[in-house]
């Protein structure tokens, strides 16, 4: 298997814009987890979802955060309007169940919004 | 919500010393991973140890539930073995990881 996939590695973008990061879990795993990391702030557990379901997404800064996961293969997390705090790197990670789970990270994506 | 420690929060080893990353976490915990973020970012889980003892080569984990911390071990350290390592915890009846701030280790060659 690949690994977690992430979209784009890097992405520069203008404060307002909108803006989508992608992930792919590894095939047959049932959680995926979105992760923020920043210097102030370090790593910090943005939702997960279980089989395609949001579980806690008590994570996500604000309103301007969404997330879904359309299928077993596919996430995305947009940012709407983005702001120049939202700089940092975003990591996804999948996992098979819930109890002595590993969980798998992707590369992540670096956010520079100015 | 439950609090999680990490000390020494730097480390400057030289090559082939050894060296013990400590985890407090403030609650009691039904999952404990390690983790080791490399200089290029990514992240790798080493060790799934609520409890007990785990070796991997050079690595080694031991968790005390009961005193609520967890001990990274790393014997005959090398170059890459630097970057930062991440203790995440998920408390008893919890659905959040929460990591620590991380421990920075550089090993001189």
């Amino acid at each position: 298997d690949a690994g977690v996939i992430q979209s784009p590695r890097h992405e520069v973008t203008e404060m307002g814009q909108e803006v989508t990061l992608r992930c792919k879990p590894i095939s047959g795993h049932d959680y995926l987890f979105w992760y923020r990391q920043t210097m102030m702030r370090g790593l910090e557990l943005l939702i997960y979802f279980n089989n395609n379901v949001p579980i806690d997404d008590s994570g996500m800064p604000e309103d301007r955060f969404s997330a879904k996961m359309p299928n077993a293969s596919f996430s995305t997390l947009k940012i709407q309007p983005s702001e120049p705090r939202d700089s940092a790197v975003y990591f996804c990670a999948s996992s098979f169940g819930w109890g002595p789970e590993t969980q798998y990270f992707g590369p992540g994506t670096r956010l520079l919004v100015l | 919500g439950i609090q999680v420690e990490q000390s020494p929060p730097d480390l400057i080893l030289q090559e082939g010393a050894n060296s013990t990353l400590r985890c407090n976490f403030s609650d009691s915990v039904n999952n404990l991973q390690w983790f080791h973020q490399n200089p290029w970012g990514q992240l790798i889980n080493l060790f799934y140890i609520p409890s007990g003892t785990k070796q991997n080569g050079r690595l080694s984990a031991t968790t005390v539930a009961t005193e609520r911390y967890s001990l990274l071990y790393i014997s005959s350290s090398q170059t890459t073995d630097s970057g930062v390592y991440f203790c995440a915890v998920r408390n008893t009846g919890g659905f959040k990881t929460i990591f620590g701030a991380g421990t920075r280790l550089f090993v001189k060659a």
